[in-house]
């Protein structure tokens, strides 16, 4: 079972403030995820990293940014939140290799911009 | 169109009575599929995996099942309990190196007493 953390778990703020939601994970594992959820909606990528210094957008375009300076943690900005931002921010690292192995996912940061 | 659909939308059920909930797909090539379960407010946790080769898999009171012919899987929770009241999400993954996840919509399980 892999340990992953998310802080805050709440958020509210006002339009313009710059975020940064934390992910980290104790677990050593490589490919770490961002997804982005509406209530009710299916999840949707919107960053991956293979490792240490790699970065990709996900298929949902997003204004925020990534960044993988060491592998247990993998952080979230927003410069300049928005109404539109408001979401559930769901981060997960994957288990084991190839395509079989276990994705796990931290408990989710909610955030919400007046 | 979302290439995992899964029906119904919502399902309202006494405890105590089984229910099945089904996840139809179109992923190619198809590597496997996944049920996960997400509490309100937390992150999804896998039920179960289930690749090409596997027709029904068990995990305490909840039964997967996979016809990768017809591409349909179906997860059957028996004996209900309150606290199976969740969202319950199906994913599948595309047999390719991008190991990417293709995520339905999930099926919002409501368990009264």
């Amino acid at each position: 079972e892999a340990d992953i953390y998310q802080t805050p778990r709440y958020l509210v703020i006002g339009t313009g403030k710059k975020i940064t939601l934390e992910c980290s994970q104790t677990m050593g594992h490589d490919k770490m995820y961002w997804y982005q959820q509406d209530p009710g909606m299916e999840l949707h990528l919107i960053h991956y990293s293979y490792g240490v210094n790699s970065t990709e957008k996900g298929d949902l375009s997003s204004e925020s940014t990534v960044s993988r300076i060491r592998t247990e943690h993998f952080p979230l900005t927003l410069e300049s939140a928005r109404p539109s931002h408001t979401s559930q921010y769901l981060c997960a690292s994957w288990a084991g290799t190839g395509n079989t192995g276990e994705l796990f996912f931290g408990e989710g940061s909610r955030l919400t911009v007046l | 169109k979302n290439q995992v659909e899964q029906s119904p939308q919502s399902l309202i059920i006494l405890e105590g009575k089984n229910c099945t909930l089904q996840c139809n797909y179109t992923v190619s090539p198809f590597s496997n599929l996944r049920w996960y379960k997400q509490d309100t407010g937390r992150g999804p946790v896998s039920l179960t995996i289930m690749t090409f080769s596997e027709n029904t898999k068990s995990n305490g009171r909840y039964t997967a099942t996979l016809d990768a012919d017809t591409k349909q899987s179906s997860l059957h929770i028996t004996a209900s309990q309150l606290s199976d009241s969740a969202s319950y999400i199906c994913v599948v993954i595309r047999m390719d190196s991008s190991y990417k996840l293709i995520f339905g919509s999930g099926t919002r399980l409501l368990v009264r007493p």
